[in-house]
């Protein structure tokens, strides 16, 4: 089993819509869980880091983390087409260790 | 966020030619940072962690004495590709650790594509 588990996607949403990305992580230790965000040769964007069960927001996009059932996940509200990249999920057994990426979601958002 | 540069951006060499890419962190000090590895359309891959003052911690299959790691202070670590060769074409990418009284993030350089030839 992968440590860190994304859908590869394509995921294609219209705009407006909400975008809802999803992560399984197998390491139980695991305590900081991070949403990154990667355009097409660029390096990772952060966008959240969420570390206690339960949901957590900043402006559209909302993180959640379910502990007991390994699952973190993303929700973009009123997606954008500049919103289309790669969201990459990533794990750290403790803070301030290396992070252990998934391989990524695709999104895209058509106008 | 964060700001963490990195330097080149872009860089071709012949094969055989050693390549070093610094990583800074420009207003935060990071005792701990990272370098990752990327192939096309793959996922980010630890090739060490680089701890200021101390030695790199390479993962398993990164050759040490090809990825030279070096942290000399909280705001600077350099990677260099000894003998580079095509395989060793890719997109490196750093990490700088930032903490602070609420969170323990990790933020990414902009990258360098190398191009061996």
């Amino acid at each position: 089993q992968k440590e860190v588990e994304q859908n590869s996607g394509p995921l294609s949403v219209p705009e407006g819509a909400i975008a809802s990305l999803n992560c399984t992580y197998s390491d139980r230790g695991s305590q900081s869980f991070f949403w990154y965000r990667q355009y097409s040769g660029k390096s990772p964007e952060l966008i959240m880091f969420i570390y206690s069960n339960g949901d957590k927001e900043d402006g559209r996009f909302t993180a959640q983390l379910n502990k007991a059932s390994q699952y973190v996940s993303l929700l973009i509200r009123d997606s954008q087409p500049s919103d289309s990249a790669t969201y990459l999920c990533a794990v750290a057994r403790q803070a301030g260790t290396a992070l252990i990426f998934g391989k990524g979601t695709t999104l895209s958002v058509s106008s | 966020g964060a700001v963490v540069s990195q330097h080149p951006s872009r860089v071709i060499c012949k094969s055989g030619t050693s390549v070093k890419i610094e990583c800074r962190s420009l207003d935060f000090q990071a005792t701990t940072m990272f370098w990752y590895r990327q192939f096309p359309k793959q996922s980010l891959m630890l090739m060490a962690t680089s701890n200021e003052g101390s030695k790199a911690t390479y993962e398993q299959g990164v050759e040490k004495d090809k990825f030279l790691i070096n942290h000399a202070s909280l705001t600077l670590s350099t990677l260099t590709v000894t003998s580079a060769h095509p395989e060793d074409s890719s997109f490196y990418i750093c990490s700088a650790r930032r903490v602070d009284r609420l969170t323990d993030t990790q933020y990414f350089g902009p990258g360098t594509r190398l191009t061996v030839l």
